[in-house]
């Protein structure tokens, strides 16, 4: 069965470096997004991507967020200078419709720790 | 904004026992997903059910998209039920899903 896959499934990384979190979403999937849910709190949204362009972004999406889609396979999540509350599992996420159809399937997330 | 609650925020069952976890949102729904957070974090897909029911084993839900709600049903639960359960909702024409606060299920043996 298809699957989203992220990589990688933990990473710990000093205050103010920068980060990458990769994922590789369902092949025939069109839309991309990342979530992440600080620990013992609920899933946020953060961005959504189409046709090589953001098409949505959540207030927590700010200038130290950027996404890319580098190749036709992988979907990746920078974080230029990460801070101690960005600690975090971050969740990839793939549809094959948008504007609010479609079912979103995740993949496993990674988990940031920032020390 | 479009709010998403989930009841009750904590289950305690026996094994074998029947549940229902709900779900209210306050827009019209376009998509409606039940997800399954097992211990180590991962976000397993339940159903996608933005109107009517559905059956997958144990498991069934309900979208009733007049008045907003959805029901997920777990018959017969084991332990390994247990985890948070999440519905997750979108509306209008945004992408983004808006995630409830989830229920904390515990199965006891």
């Amino acid at each position: 069965e298809p699957e989203v896959t992220q990589t990688p499934s933990h990473q710990v990384t000093q205050m103010g470096q920068e980060v990458i979190l990769r994922c590789v979403p369902i092949s025939n999937h069109l839309y991309f997004y990342w979530y992440r849910q600080i620990l013992g709190q609920k899933v946020e949204f953060l961005v959504s991507f189409y046709n090589n362009e953001i098409s949505e972004k959540s207030e927590i999406f700010d200038d130290q967020f950027s996404v890319e889609r580098p190749d036709g396979s992988n979907f990746t999540l920078k974080i230029r200078s990460t801070k101690l509350e960005d600690s975090a599992m971050y969740f990839c996420a793939s549809s094959e419709r948008g504007r609010g159809r479609g079912e979103a399937f995740f993949g496993q997330g990674t988990r940031l720790t920032v020390v | 904004g479009i709010q998403v609650e989930q009841s009750p925020p904590d289950l305690i069952l026996q094994e074998g026992a029947n549940s229902t976890l709900r779900c209210n949102f306050s827009d019209s729904v376009n998509n409606l997903q039940w997800f399954h957070q097992n211990p180590w974090g991962q976000l397993i897909n339940l159903f996608y059910i933005p109107s009517g029911t559905k059956q997958n084993g144990r498991l069934s839900a309900t979208t009733v998209a007049t008045e907003r709600y959805s029901l997920l049903y777990i018959s017969s639960s084991q332990t390994t039920d247990s985890g948070v359960y999440f519905c997750a909702f979108r509306g209008g024409a945004t992408n983004k899903l808006i995630f409830g606060t989830g229920t904390l299920l515990a199965v006891q043996p």
